[in-house]
């Protein structure tokens, strides 16, 4: 059972937009930064968003992220197909002294 | 350019000790925190602990926590996760991460992985 809860699946069609929430409490989401992690079938993970809405350089604009109170959101937009791929959010959780993840969310690209 | 690169991954048998290391090269190593981060099969990643930039600071997750210590080598640029009392649950592929700063912030450089598997 993950602390922060994620959908377990989503799917849109090409060009779509699609969000994917991260829901926590006060302890990780709603008092430290969040970040979101893209996860491609056989290969390492990639950070996408980190302190809630800012890109790493060579991250498409298309992906951006938001926080309101202890809940927090991907959004992609536009969607290719080489968009298919598992996403994580994480932060670190005061109370336990710990990095948590979502369970995870499978993205199908219709 | 930055890289990490983990190495030490096997198969071991339950009750076993394996030691995880991961090289790093490209950035100032000593000013990041590092992690151990691993995914079972078919399941979620699960971060696994952490280390400060000067090492003096350790948390781990609820459960590897007696059994797992993270420790790092700034001299050398390495990290390294001696894992003890392995058990099957143990069994993933286990990826070496570079927060962008602190422990508090996120993961923005990992390695390829390292697989460990525990079976008799």
């Amino acid at each position: 059972q993950s602390v922060l809860t994620q959908s377990p699946s989503v799917s849109a069609a090409p060009g779509r937009r699609v969000t994917i929430s991260c829901s926590g409490g006060s302890s990780n989401i709603e008092n430290n930064f969040v970040s979101w992690y893209q996860r491609l079938p056989g290969t390492a993970p990639q950070l996408l968003i980190y302190d809630n809405n800012r890109r790493p350089s060579g991250i498409p604009d298309r992906f951006s992220g938001s926080k309101s109170g202890t809940s927090a959101t991907l959004a992609i937009a536009g969607l290719q197909t080489g968009d298919e791929a598992d996403y994580y959010c994480a932060t670190w959780d005061t109370t336990l002294s710990e990095m948590v993840f979502g369970g995870g969310t499978k993205l199908t690209v219709l | 350019d930055v890289q990490l690169l983990e190495s030490g991954g096997g198969l071991v048998q339950p009750g076993g000790s394996l030691r995880l290391s991961c090289e790093a090269s490209g950035f100032m190593f000593s000013s990041y925190a590092m992690s151990w981060v691993r995914q079972v099969p078919g399941k979620g990643l699960e971060w696994v602990a952490v280390v400060s930039g000067t090492g003096l600071t350790t948390y781990y997750a609820d459960s590897v926590k007696g059994r797992f210590t993270i420790s790092r080598d700034n001299s050398r640029n390495t990290q390294d996760l001696q894992m003890n009392s392995l058990r099957a649950e143990d069994t993933a592929v286990y990826y070496c991460a570079k927060h962008r700063g602190g422990y508090v912030y996120g993961m923005d450089v990992w390695g390829q992985g390292t697989t460990v598997t525990v079976s008799s």
